[in-house]
């Protein structure tokens, strides 16, 4: 089952934070956070896995909420170069099988 | 390091015809996996293996082939080209075990007339 991510599209001024949700109906193992460029391949930014951790990378951190079965990805102070698309990826059973959400587009006006 | 290796990049074929999209990793890792993403949408799983000679299939893996014939190489053929198969195609490969990051080859854009 393809996750849901939220909101589909955000528009951000630079310094701005930003907030962008994914869930699913199922008990999930991990959760995987790609950003995308127009044109380019996914680039992976962090891996969340099942007992509700946080991780943080620069300005950019996300959660898992395990009893949710939901993640957040957290950019804080956002940079022109965080515009794109950002996917989140859920992984259910052990077979490294990524299922993604349909992305957020996010951009960074100067 | 090349890391996940795709082969062509570009690609136009016409309705009918096969062909055969190459990915090759050189980090030994046992899972490799083929997504497709159409325009404005995510990325779905077509076929992935779990080591050499074990393949299965993924969420849309209806006119297409893999084969693994070593730990390296995950090929996936189009039997018979048609216009719904027009899309970008990406490998990924990692190590199993959860918590691995899957990288992600740059891409092979493929235009079927």
């Amino acid at each position: 089952q393809q996750p849901v991510q939220s909101p589909q599209a955000v528009i951000l001024r630079e310094g701005e934070d930003a907030v962008i949700n994914c869930s699913s109906s199922k008990a999930l193992y991990s959760v995987h956070w790609y950003r995308q460029k127009h044109g380019e391949a996914p680039i992976f930014l962090m891996i969340l896995l099942k007992g509700g951790e946080q991780k943080g990378h620069d300005k950019i951190s996300a959660s898992f909420n395990e009893k949710k079965q939901q993640s957040s990805l957290y950019l804080t102070a956002s940079q022109l170069s965080y515009s794109g698309t950002y996917f989140c990826g859920t992984e259910i059973g052990s077979a490294r099988q990524l299922t993604f959400g349909s992305g957020t587009q996010l951009t960074v006006l100067p | 390091n090349a890391g996940v290796t795709q082969t062509p990049k570009f690609q136009v074929l016409k309705t009918g015809q096969s062909m055969t999209l190459q990915c090759a990793q050189d980090m030994n890792h046992e899972y490799m996996s083929w997504y497709r993403q159409d325009p404005g949408m995510g990325l779905r799983l077509i076929h992935y293996s779990v080591g050499a000679g074990i393949t299965d299939q993924g969420e849309v893996p209806n006119g297409y082939n893999v084969s693994r014939s070593t730990t390296e190489d995950f090929p996936l053929r189009l039997l018979s080209a048609a216009p719904s198969q027009t899309s970008v195609y990406f490998c990924a490969s990692s190590y199993m075990g959860r918590g691995n990051t899957i990288y992600f080859g740059e891409g092979s854009w493929l235009t079927v007339v």
